[in-house]
Formats: structure tokens, sequence, C-alpha cells
């Protein structure tokens, strides 16, 4: 089946505590993003790839840190995590050669306390 | 800069109603335009992509339609049921970053 998983769903940290949020497509996708879903702010992207070892920032970029050493693989890493960062986090990716229709993971829900 | 705004915020109706959503966008030069599903603390599920080239798209009892020149979407939706209570977002992807910039959503409830 043709999916985006992400891991852990849910996460309950402590402030300062590093963490990695991992992110996996079966897709072959090229392009690889995360969002952040904040209650009256809605979707906002945080990290974008365009390829293998090809990463940049996208809006709201402070306090993460992604990598893209494997084509399906993105993680996102917090190095040292902050209560403005509690958030349902998505990982998105597609393909330019399929018109660049986004698939979502499941979302991961942090709680930073 | 693109603003993608989505009318109305909430939507409560009858089950078996016709009713479409709106979607409308300040910059007419899309690449594409998603609509997604999202279920409360869920994930989003793509529903229709409309690539600027189209005027609309189908899939069931869902109909898309993109209006570049006047700057809106819409999303039918027939013959609605209470599974399709949700909220219902478009997302414009432009520019080379990779990045859907995504409208409020609209929060449908479909009442039996």
């Amino acid at each position: 089946e043709a999916q985006v998983t992400q891991n852990p769903r849910y996460l309950i940290t402590v402030t300062g505590k590093k963490l990695t949020v991992t992110c996996s497509q079966n897709m072959n996708h090229e392009y690889m993003s995360w969002y952040r879903q904040d209650p009256g702010l809605g979707l906002r992207q945080i990290y974008y790839s365009m390829n293998v070892e090809v990463t940049d920032k996208g809006d709201v970029p402070e306090g993460y840190k992604v990598s893209r050493k494997e084509k399906r693989n993105f993680p996102l890493i917090l190095e040292s995590p902050s209560p403005n960062q509690t958030s349902l986090y998505f990982c998105a990716s597609s393909s330019p050669g399929l018109y660049n229709e986004q698939f979502f993971g499941p979302g991961t829900r942090l709680t930073v306390l | 800069k693109q603003e993608v705004t989505q009318i109305p915020a909430a939507l409560s109706v009858p089950e078996g109603e016709n009713l479409v959503l709106n979607c409308s966008f300040t910059d007419s030069a899309i690449y594409n335009l998603q609509w997604f599903r999202q279920d409360p603390g869920k994930g989003l599920t793509s529903l229709l992509l409309i690539q600027s080239s189209q005027r609309e798209q189908t899939s069931g009892r869902l109909n898309a339609s993109l209006d570049k020149s006047s700057g809106r979407s819409t999303l039918y939706i027939a013959a609605s049921q209470p599974g399709d209570s949700a909220t219902y977002l478009c997302a414009d992807f432009s520019g080379g970053y990779n990045k859907l910039i995504f409208g409020a959503g609209t929060r449908l409830a479909v009442h039996p």
C-alpha cells in the first residue's frame, strides 16, 4: 500500500530533551516536507526537500533540523524542544512527475512540557 | 504572496443536501489546487487535485472546479451523508518551494 508513515504518533516530552520524529514514504517520491498545524494558524511548512541531500527552510524553521540521506526518509529533529513546539506535525511527499499531488502522513501529536 | 481563503468557516446541513464549499486565492499563477479532508486529530486525505490547465475534477459524489481568472475553486458534494462530516481544506501548490499554501478550512457537519 502506498503510504507515508510517521513515528511516533504521540509524544510527550520535556523542555530540552532532544527528539526525532521519523517520516518514511514508499512511493519513490522526490519531494518531501514537514508541516505543523496549530489552532488559528493552520498548516505551515517547516522544512522541505527536493531530493537526497537537498533541503531548505520553509516558513517556520526555527528550532528544527532535517536530513535527507535516503530518498524514502525525512526525519524531523528537535535539538532542544520548547513548549511553543507543542503541535500536530505532518510529513508529506510528492513527485513532480505526478503533478505534485501531496500525500500526507497520519500526523504526530507532540506535547512539550 | 499567495493567500487562500475558505468560506464558510463552518457549515451544518441535514443529510441528503447538495452543498458547495468555497476556496478563493489571490494569485492566479497557481500550479495546481488540491482539496483535502481532515477528520478530527487525524491526517489529511487527498480528495481531488486540479491542475492549472484543468477546470474541474470529479470523484464519486465530489466535484471540484477551478476558475483561475476569478481566483476561485469550489468543492461540490452531492447527496451529503453523516460520514462526510470533517474539515475540508483547499491548498495551492505554487512556487518552487514544494509548498502548499492552505486555507483555514471549512468544518462540515452533516446530521441525520
